[in-house]
């Protein structure tokens, strides 16, 4: 059954460093996105990607933050100049258009820990 | 806005015991909800999902009924095992109403089902 994968499933970086956060998605999904979770906090989501664009974002996902498709398979997150404050879970998730219900599926996540 | 509310965990069974996890929402227009599990070490599975009032999602032996009225979607299970033991998150989407296509998670309830 095609999965959405991500790497590196842990990463561990200086507080100001750049960081970026891989993710394939399912090939025939249109639709990409990423949430975060912090420890013991809710699923949040950042961002959602489509044509090659943003479609939608949230509060969260300030300037720090961008995504790229560089490819025809690869979906990345930079976080620009980490914070204490990222260290989060971060889940990449694809969904394909299928008419009135969109079913987003999950990858794995990347544990992120900013000292 | 949009938000989903879950029993606080962790809930504690035996196996073969009858498991009910709690979940309502609030959302302005007729969203559709989800439930995803979490297993240890691992990213969030979508378990079952519903679309329209009275409609059961079902799926590995867990049900939950969508319930406008009462605006909740509640998990259950007749018989859990321990393989059940994971964190369960309910979510809705209001894609159809606004467009929108962020998830919106409730908090996670940890089920620890002993042997």
């Amino acid at each position: 059954e095609p999965e959405v994968t991500q790497t590196p499933s842990h990463q561990v970086t200086q507080m100001g460093q750049e960081v970026i956060l891989r993710c394939v998605p399912i090939s025939n999904h249109l639709y990409f996105y990423w949430y975060r979770q912090i420890l013991g906090q809710k699923v949040e989501f950042l961002v959602s990607f489509y044509n090659n664009e943003i479609s939608e974002k949230s509060e969260i996902f300030d300037d720090q933050f961008s995504v790229e498709r560089p490819d025809g398979s690869n979906f990345t997150l930079k976080i620009r100049s980490t914070k204490l404050e990222d260290s989060a879970m971060y889940f990449c998730a694809s969904s394909e258009r299928t008419g009135e219900l969109e079913t987003q599926y999950f990858g794995p996540g990347t544990r992120l820990l900013v000292l | 806005g949009n938000s989903v509310t879950q029993m606080e965990g962790p809930v504690t069974l035996s196996e073969e015991a009858f498991l009910t996890i709690n979940c309502t929402y609030t959302a302005t227009g007729y969203p559709s909800l989800f439930w995803y599990v979490q297993y240890p070490g691992e990213g969030l599975q979508l378990l079952l999902k519903a679309t329209k009032a009275d409609d059961k999602g079902s799926n590995k032996g867990f049900e939950a009924t969508y319930r406008k009225e009462t605006t909740s979607f509640h998990l259950e299970k007749g018989s859990v095992q321990v393989s059940d033991s994971a964190v369960y998150f309910c979510a809705l989407s209001d894609l159809m109403d606004t467009g929108r296509r962020a998830l919106t998670f409730g908090s996670g309830t940890r089920l620890q089902v002993q042997p």
